[in-house]
């Protein structure tokens, strides 16, 4: 089945302790984003991968890294989590940019 | 302010009623996207509809886009209790490739 996987689904971490959440997809896709996603808000675009070893900036990516070694994997890294970064967080995936995007099923994460 | 806003926030109506939600964005894009969200739960990609494109359907969905007022329209015919959900726009900037920005959404609730 095509998808978009991310784990852990829910996380409660407390703040500066280091944690990854990841991301895959299984459809080839060269693009890839993450995003978060506050109460009443719509989603903000913190990093995005136009294909291997090509990562950007979005529009909130302080306290975010990002790696893309390999298709099929995009991992949001935060290395010293701070309350602020409480959020649920999607990763995405579309065959290339401007196309449509397959969201995962989102990571809850509270930091505390 | 996010490239892509909603118009209503939140819309309320009966089930067999049309639902018209709105989206304004600010620089030109290549194409724009609506997305469904059902209760903080992964987005579900809707209709596409490219810059050259004025208008697409897709079953009881038609979408709208005027370029020049840089707005777009997605119209649900005859709602169901089941439209219930979070609706979203997406863009693809025309510049700044690999950013997509999403609007805050409208929230329409569709009651038996």
């Amino acid at each position: 089945e095509a998808q978009v996987t991310q784990n852990p689904r829910y996380l409660i971490t407390v703040t500066g302790k280091k944690l990854t959440v990841t991301c895959s997809q299984n459809m080839n896709h060269e693009y890839m984003s993450w995003y978060r996603q506050d109460p009443g808000l719509g989603l903000r675009q913190i990093y995005y991968s136009m294909n291997v070893e090509v990562t950007d900036k979005g529009d909130v990516p302080e306290g975010y890294k990002v790696s893309r070694k390999e298709k099929r994997n995009f991992p949001l890294i935060l290395e010293s989590p701070s309350p602020n970064q409480t959020s649920l967080y999607f990763c995405a995936s579309s065959l290339k940019y401007q196309e449509t995007q397959y969201f995962g099923p989102g990571t809850r994460l509270l930091v505390l | 302010s996010q490239q892509g806003e909603e118009d209503p926030q939140a819309l309320s109506i009966q089930e067999g009623e049309n639902a018209t939600m709105n989206c304004s964005y600010k620089t030109s894009i290549n194409n724009l996207q609506w997305y469904r969200q059902n209760s903080g739960r992964g987005l579900v990609h809707l209709i596409l509809i490219r810059s050259n494109e004025r208008e697409k359907h897709s079953g009881r969905l038609r979408v709208t886009l005027d370029t020049s007022k840089k707005s777009s329209s997605l119209l649900i015919t005859a709602s169901r209790a089941a439209d219930t959900a979070s609706y979203f726009c997406a863009t693809d900037a025309s510049t700044n490739a690999g950013k997509s920005t999403f609007g805050d959404g409208t929230t329409l609730t569709v009651k038996p």
